[in-house]
């Protein structure tokens, strides 16, 4: 299957700190992103949809000037999250769709996700 | 609104039986269904998916079945196995949003 890379793996930042997560389609490319956060033992929300060379779209409820997205190009899609405070520390995941999957990016391949703990 | 429910939060199975994952959803413009397994700390892997224009897909130990009227669909692993011990999510796709249910958790007990 398609590969998604994310980077740093794990986060632990002081309090107003931003922090940048990456997140690459190592052998695909990818017009669509999606970022997702994941509290303990819930479900993944999606917080915005990433889409390259244009601005990315926020769920109901996502801040975003806090969260800020660039999908600069067809493989990298960042997540800043600009002056962390504690509330922010998650799970981060990212996926990508694979283009190339029969029907036309049907599939989402997810990243191994970024953990964030801000003192 | 979850548009794709998970009812079961647990599901605990004996190794070598079958597990049975359930998944309902209310949006009948759902186009293609997908099956996702996660470990703590890592992201989704994409197991298995499914088009609305099939009732059945299989792979190795894993099925999925589609009951388009019902609203329904679910994964069958058989026979299972200790490292199948996973959350597992369904989540299905319309256009170009993907909605997932919350996940069940699946022990197979050795």
């Amino acid at each position: 299957g398609a590969v998604v890379s994310q980077h740093p793996s794990r986060v632990i930042c002081k309090s107003g700190t931003s922090v940048k997560i990456e997140c690459r389609s190592l052998d695909f490319q990818a017009t669509t992103m999606f970022w997702y956060r994941q509290f303990p033992k819930q479900s993944l929300m999606l917080m915005a949809t990433s889409n390259e060379g244009s601005k990315a779209t926020y769920e109901q409820g996502v801040e975003k000037d806090k969260f800020l997205i660039n999908h600069a190009s067809l493989t990298l899609s960042t997540l800043t999250v600009a002056s962390a405070h504690p509330e922010d520390s998650s799970f981060y995941i990212c996926s990508a769709r694979d283009q190339r999957a029969s029907g036309g990016g049907e599939t989402q391949y997810f990243g191994p996700g970024t953990r964030l703990l801000v003192l | 609104d979850q548009q794709v429910k998970q009812n079961s939060p647990s599901l605990s199975v004996q190794e070598g039986r079958i597990s049975i994952l359930n998944c309902d959803y209310t949006n009948s413009m759902f186009d293609y269904f997908l099956w996702y397994k996660k470990y703590p700390a890592e992201g989704p892997t994409f197991l298995i998916s499914i088009s609305s224009i099939k009732d059945k897909n299989e792979d190795g130990r894993f099925t999925v079945f589609l009951n388009k009227s019902a609203k329904h669909l679910s994964l069958h692993i058989v026979p299972s196995q200790p490292g199948d011990s996973a959350v597992y999510f369904c989540a299905a796709k319309n256009g170009n949003q993907f909605y997932f249910g919350t996940g069940t958790s699946l022990t197979v007990i050795p």
